[in-house]
């Protein structure tokens, strides 16, 4: 079963620092997202993207977040100088169609120290 | 209002008994809905998509209330793998740009007793 593959599951990371998360969404797929979970609250989205250009962004997704898809497979977050408060888990998305559901990755676990 | 309006819970239920949960969205615009189901620490997994006319999918039914902006899940014969936080999950109206992000509710907490 075709699955959203991330990498890495944990990466801690000191303050200030520059992290990139990347994934590979499903092959066929068109639709791309990103969505952050801090720990015990809900999944908020950050990001979608769609024919290599951003379609929507939440006010989480600030001048210190990028997303780029440098290849035909890989999707990547940037988070140029981060701080405490991006500590989470960051999940990829990535669906058929717009209006239709999206399929996770298992996540990267993002510590900031 | 919130965006996704969901009772966390924790719903403490018995080994075959039949829970219900329930969501509300304000958006009346709205165009799709999910269940997923999220287990601790892991991804949310789409349970079933939730279509007006009502739908079922083995021991799960999901019903939509587009009037009342409301969504359901009910379980029946519930089982010791059903323990998890069930998410509401909303998809924004098409806004012609493309694809709009998933809107969350923060999830009914459910655990199976034996």
């Amino acid at each position: 079963e075709p699955e959203v593959t991330q990498t890495p599951s944990h990466q801690v990371t000191q303050m200030g620092q520059e992290v990139i998360l990347r994934c590979v969404p499903i092959s066929n797929h068109l639709y791309f997202y990103w969505y952050r979970q801090i720990l015990g609250q809900k999944v908020e989205f950050l990001v979608s993207f769609y024919n290599n250009e951003i379609s929507e962004k939440s006010e989480i997704f600030d001048d210190q977040f990028s997303v780029e898809r440098p290849d035909g497979s890989n999707f990547t977050l940037k988070i140029r100088s981060t701080k405490l408060e991006d500590s989470a888990m960051y999940f990829c998305a990535s669906g058929g169609f717009w209006n239709t559901e999206a399929f996770f990755g298992q996540g990267t676990r993002l510590t900031v120290v | 209002r919130k965006e996704v309006e969901q009772d966390p819970g924790p719903f403490n239920v018995p080994e075959g008994a039949t829970v219900a949960f329930n969501c509300t969205y304000s958006n009346s615009a709205s165009q799709s809905f999910f269940w997923y189901r999220q287990d601790c620490r892991k991804e949310p997994k789409l349970l079933m998509s939730v279509y007006s006319s009502g739908n079922e999918d083995g021991r799960f039914t999901a019903q939509l209330n587009r009037a009342s902006q409301y969504i359901s899940l009910l379980i029946r014969d519930s089982k010791l793998s059903d323990s998890a936080t069930y998410l509401c999950v909303v998809n924004k109206a098409y806004s012609g740009g493309g694809a709009d992000g998933l809107t969350f509710g923060k999830g009914t907490h459910l655990i199976i007793q034996p």
